[in-house]
């Protein structure tokens, strides 16, 4: 079984100052991780992904994320938050046996200017 | 390249009525799926087609749920007949071949049930 726990619900944080979004995981096998965003009355689009090789990956929009197998994380970070990044964040994950994502329960990001 | 695109954006019905929802995926992804996001919690796996062939369908909830994906292209999406809790919304979702890519996401589907 898999599953991804996103901690908190709502994250505040102040135009120019660094942004995390924490995620955890839970698979059997090896993790396929991602981050999604949606942005109100859109879709979900994606951010970036870990599959194998560097810990650190970075995606779109400036955003990085750190896999730590042995802490079993994958959080999203920018070191310099903009109010346009206020959105949903979802976090995933996929067993290496298998192609459903499994999310969380996202967590709203505000940006205040 | 044209995105995933369901239709309709938001559908209101009554208990007891019919419901088809559709997705038109990315051209030549062949996997399909579909997810739910109900009252703010997790998004949850329907299923998934692979071309025309139900590969996974271990997330619909019960029988009143019908997937089709004729010829491996467009996907429907039928609720018959639809209960209150099966509002929410429904994300239909692409990718290529291997485990490794990602999905492309469609905007979802808001279904209100009253």
């Amino acid at each position: 079984a898999q599953s991804v726990a996103q901690p908190e619900d709502q994250v505040n944080v102040a135009e120019g100052n660094p942004l995390t979004v924490k995620c955890t995981y839970s698979v059997s096998g090896n993790p396929y991780l991602f981050w999604y965003v949606q942005y109100p009355n859109r879709g979900l689009q994606f951010l970036l992904k870990y599959i194998t090789g560097d810990n650190l990956v970075k995606g779109s929009y400036g955003f990085e994320a750190e896999f730590n197998k042995s802490q079993t994380s994958f959080h999203l970070k920018k070191p310099s938050a903009l109010v346009s990044d206020s959105a949903l964040y979802f976090c995933a994950v996929r067993d290496t046996g298998d192609y459903k994502l499994s999310f969380g329960a996202g967590t709203t990001v505000t940006v205040r200017a | 390249e044209a995105g995933v695109t369901q239709f309709p954006s938001h559908s209101v019905i009554e208990k007891g009525q019919t419901v088809t929802l559709r997705c038109d995926p990315i051209s030549g992804h062949d996997n399909l799926y579909w997810y739910r996001r109900v009252m703010g919690k997790e998004i949850k796996f329907l299923l998934h087609f692979v071309k025309e062939s139900k590969q996974d369908e271990s997330g619909m909830p019960n029988n009143r749920f019908l997937a089709e994906r004729t010829g491996g292209t467009y996907s429907t999406l039928k609720v018959q007949p639809a209960e209150l809790e099966d509002s929410g919304v429904y994300f239909c979702a692409s990718s290529r071949g291997s485990r490794n890519t990602e999905a492309f996401f469609g905007q979802g589907t808001r279904l209100t049930v009253v």
